[in-house]
């Protein structure tokens, strides 16, 4: 089966300041990692995805994630931090069950930035 | 260009009432479906899956059904709600052809159960 776990529920930085959201995931078959952005009383947005290819992928609004293998790791990183990327971030797996794919999501980061 | 549109966004329902979400799909043929359910604390739950008409997969033995009458629609029911199905539900879709490498979702609906 596969998990990602996000460890934590928030994360404070100032405006700025580098961001770091973590994630590790687990999979039994080669994985594709997925960051979504949540803003108050809205769905889902995709910020960035892994697949194959380039171990490092760069999204919407700055962010950019990298793909650790040894590490089962896909952290969200953006250099400076900006008052409008407050907002609930989920990292999310594929996942298969009964021959169907679909994405297994952790439980979500609120990030909260400073002035 | 393809788009989601879920309704009512908020709902305020009394206990042992019953529910009705709706959503459809625009710009696209046969998608995949999905409703999940966003609980405080507790992440995105996936509830329901659809690959076709008439094709529902549960991922969670609960109080809920979804059916798929059409082609781009999915609706979330229940006959009695339970204070434990409040919460922000989410319904999403992916292209038939690339499975769940991209979810597109809804702006979601709030469910308030008294």
């Amino acid at each position: 089966a596969q998990s990602v776990t996000q460890l934590g529920s928030h994360v404070s930085v100032s405006e700025g300041a580098l961001v770091l959201l973590r994630c590790n995931y687990s999979s039994s078959v080669p994985p594709y990692l997925f960051w979504y952005v949540q803003y108050p009383n809205q769905g889902l947005q995709l910020l960035l995805k892994y697949t194959t290819g380039a171990t490092l992928v760069k999204g919407i609004n700055g962010f950019e994630a990298e793909f650790k293998k040894s590490e089962t790791s896909f952290h969200l990183t953006k250099p400076s931090a900006h008052m409008s990327d407050a907002a609930e971030y989920f990292c999310a797996v594929r996942g298969f069950q009964g021959g169907s794919e679909k994405l297994v999501f952790g439980k979500g980061m609120k990030l909260t930035v400073n002035p | 260009s393809q788009t989601i549109h879920q309704w009512p966004a908020t709902l305020v329902q009394p206990v042992g009432s019953p529910l009705s979400l709706e959503c459809t799909v625009e710009g696209t043929s046969n998608p995949n479906l999905y409703w999940y359910r966003q609980a405080a604390g507790r992440g995105l739950q996936l509830l329901f899956y659809s690959v076709g008409i008439g094709q529902i997969s549960s991922e969670v033995p609960q109080n809920l059904s979804a059916s798929r009458p059409q082609d781009r629609q999915f609706i979330l029911s229940s006959k009695k709600l339970l204070l434990s199905d409040s919460g922000f539900y989410l319904c999403a879709w992916s292209d038939q052809w690339a499975g769940a490498n991209v979810l597109t979702f809804g702006a979601g609906s709030r469910l308030t159960v008294l």
